[in-house]
């Protein structure tokens, strides 16, 4: 079945450090991929996505390419502010499956100043 | 910016109870879902939602479970019998279309005593 697995957390970093949070999947065909934002106390926003191989999302200095050739689609920013302290959420869907998100277990980022 | 919206953002009702959980997705899509989050865990599908009919289910979305549609504006999910394991965020979310992204709402946090 369709599955995404997520790199575990929390990871902790200082201010103005490089991020990478990794993401495999597995699914069949070509699905969408997508990078969903969970600040504290807050619901699901979508940070980013990538419709087909070798799409690159980007939003707010983030950045994911979607590998075909790896199944990945990990996260980065070259420079994370404290701010960007959150759960991450990786999330594939199936079109022709109803549309549902199927999503990783989520990365707890902790920016330290 | 047009948003999905839900109601109540705190339910807490005691088992065996009926809740009803309502949504309001962005008005122009086609395709609405409900998803869960138990406290600390990844999001889970429940149910997809299109032309008025159940597009898809999780193992999840049992016969307590229901939803409906009932006035072109509304999205409401239905427990008939709460349970203390249904206590969990719920996350309404809405699309245009299958492999679009998904915009979701708030959440409601549903605790059952």
């Amino acid at each position: 079945g369709n599955s995404v697995t997520q790199m575990e957390g929390p990871v902790t970093l200082s201010e103005e450090a490089f991020l990478t949070i990794n993401c495999t999947y597995t699914a069949t065909g070509y699905p969408s991929l997508f990078w969903y934002v969970q600040y504290p106390g807050e619901g699901l926003q979508l940070l980013l996505k990538a419709t087909k191989a070798d799409d690159k999302g980007s939003n707010k200095g983030f950045e994911a390419t979607y590998r075909k050739e790896t199944t990945s689609f990990h996260l980065e920013k070259g420079s994370v502010q404290v701010s960007d302290s959150a759960v991450y959420f990786c999330a594939l869907t199936r079109g022709n499956q109803g549309g549902k998100l199927i999503f990783g277990q989520g990365t707890e980022l902790s920016v330290k100043p | 910016e047009p948003e999905v919206t839900q109601t109540p953002s705190h339910q807490v009702t005691q088992m065996g109870q009926e809740v009803i959980l309502r949504c309001v997705p962005i008005s122009n899509h086609l395709y609405f879902y409900w998803y869960r989050q138990i406290l600390g865990q990844k999001v889970e599908f429940l149910v997809s939602f299109y032309n008025n009919e159940i597009s898809e289910k999780s193992e999840i979305f049992d016969d307590q479970f229901s939803v409906e549609r009932p006035d072109g504006s509304n999205f409401t999910l239905k427990i008939r019998s709460t349970k203390l394991e249904d206590s969990a965020m719920y996350f309404c979310a809405s699309s245009g279309g299958t492999l679009y992204e998904q915009y979701f709402g708030p959440g409601t946090r549903l605790t059952v005593t």
